[in-house]
């Protein structure tokens, strides 16, 4: 399967706890993204990778986050001290180029969920 | 007011029929148009670019209003496996963040 995949799939955390998902999009992918899905709700933006640049973060990606994409391959998205609120699909998307004529293609997610 | 809004439903229809919804977007910079469909906790799926002119995939046709910034989707002949979470997106000119709709939660009966 060449498709977008994350890691893990779930996770259950306690509040308070460091969490960190990965994402390894479509290998000639060069722009990835990070989006956020509550219950109910379409998918949010959270950031944005050009290769190994992280050029636009989302006022959703509270400082108690951070993504990385330090090779411009995988991406890691890290929450520290997490809170119920954090609890989320977490999912990844990658695209060879950036613009509505370019798909994003999703992975499976993340769904965490904070005790 | 939230930048892409959508009828949630849920639309219940026979087999068989024909539904159709909306979608309303706020941001008149808004450039391309997307319906994404998402099955019951699994990623969503491009189901097909609105195009202006209106455009035909199938059983599925998506038409755009840009004067009162409206997108539609119709089903016609509706199939179990249509059963899906329909999600509006655009995206705004120069730009590369889908933005999405709620979603339209679609229910196809025997």
């Amino acid at each position: 399967d060449t498709g977008v995949s994350q890691d893990p799939r779930h996770k259950i955390t306690k509040r308070g706890q460091n969490v960190t998902f990965r994402c390894d999009p479509i290998s000639e992918h060069n722009r990835l993204y990070w989006y956020r899905q509550t219950l109910g709700q379409g998918p949010e933006f959270l950031t944005y990778f050009q290769n190994e640049a992280q050029l636009e973060k989302s006022r959703l990606l509270s400082d108690r986050f951070s993504a990385e994409r330090p090779k411009g391959s995988f991406s890691t998205l890290e929450i520290q001290r997490t809170e119920q609120g954090d609890s989320a699909m977490y999912l990844c998307a990658s695209s060879l180029g950036s613009g509505g004529e370019y798909e994003q293609y999703f992975g499976p997610g993340t769904r965490l969920t904070v005790t | 007011r939230k930048e892409v809004e959508q009828d949630p439903g849920p639309f219940n229809v026979p087999e068989g029929a024909t539904v159709a919804f909306n979608c309303t977007y706020s941001n008149s910079a808004s450039q391309s148009f997307f319906w994404y469909r998402q099955d019951c906790r699994k990623e969503p799926k491009l189901l097909m670019s609105v195009y202006s002119s209106g455009n035909e995939d199938g059983r599925f046709t998506a038409q755009l209003n840009r004067a009162s910034q409206y997108i539609s989707l119709l089903i016609r002949d509706s199939k179990l496996s249509d059963s899906a979470t329909y999600l509006c997106v655009v995206i705004k000119i120069n730009d590369y963040k889908l933005s999405f709709g709620a979603g339209t939660t679609v229910t196809v009966r025997a």
